[in-house]
């Protein structure tokens, strides 16, 4: 699997939009980007993943590069309530079998102030 | 219903004891998965069931045993655990067999003294 690299932490105001970057330089054609957060005391919660095209939903927006090696994860008005590690994970497309894992790396602290 | 219910949530055992997690979910999901996680580290993969076979076990030792009794159903049978065994369980499910969008549960945090 792709390996990716994530800023240790950041600092976001409130209300602000958090921008998180992750770098995925050895992502293949078939990969996929997730992103999913840890709230302090909590099991890791999905939020959203894609292939090539930009997504968005309720929780947040996914920009992918044209050349797919970076991707930033976008909170566009950060609460305390955001304040958690978040983690980037490519995951292989599917292909058959049933190994398919998700692993998750060492994450971005983000700390939204008031 | 998309929860996925850990039992219990905290748990202290003795090295010689015997213990039991459990996990619980009713969301028709027939993949599921029992992470650890150390304080300050991301989760790590120790099983996966698919389909209610074990299709994963990412060289876990013999101590920790994981059962899937029914498709809502995973349990991890503890026995001669060892004080660095000591971290928060998680458990989570899916869909499907492909690690897509996995709902987790708040974790079970075990103290081996």
């Amino acid at each position: 699997d792709a390996k990716t690299t994530q800023p240790t932490s950041m600092d976001c105001a409130e209300g602000r939009a958090a921008n998180l970057p992750c770098n995925h330089s050895t992502i293949s054609g078939n990969e996929y980007v997730y992103w999913y957060r840890q709230i302090h005391s909590q099991g890791p919660q999905y939020i959203i993943h894609g292939l090539k095209n930009n997504e968005t939903n309720e929780m947040a927006s996914l920009i992918i590069t044209e050349d797919r090696k970076s991707s930033t994860l976008i909170l566009p008005h950060a609460t305390l309530r955001d304040t958690a590690v978040y983690y980037c994970i490519v995951r292989p497309g599917y292909s058959g079998g049933s190994n398919y894992k998700l692993t998750f790396g060492k994450g971005t602290l983000l700390t939204v102030n008031p | 219903d998309t929860e996925v219910t850990q039992t219990p949530k905290h748990l202290v055992m003795g090295m010689t004891n015997k213990k039991s997690l459990k996990c619980e979910q009713h969301m028709g999901h027939r993949a599921m998965y029992w992470y650890k996680q150390k304080a300050k580290k991301p989760p790590e993969l120790m099983f996966v069931y698919s389909y209610e076979k074990l299709s994963i076990n990412e060289s876990v030792p013999s101590r920790f045993s994981p059962e899937c009794p029914n498709s809502s159903l995973l349990n991890l049978h503890l026995h001669a655990l060892q004080p660095e065994d000591s971290a928060l369980y998680l458990c989570a499910s899916s869909l499907r067999d492909r690690a897509e969008k996995l709902f987790f549960g708040s974790g079970t945090q075990l103290s081996v003294l």
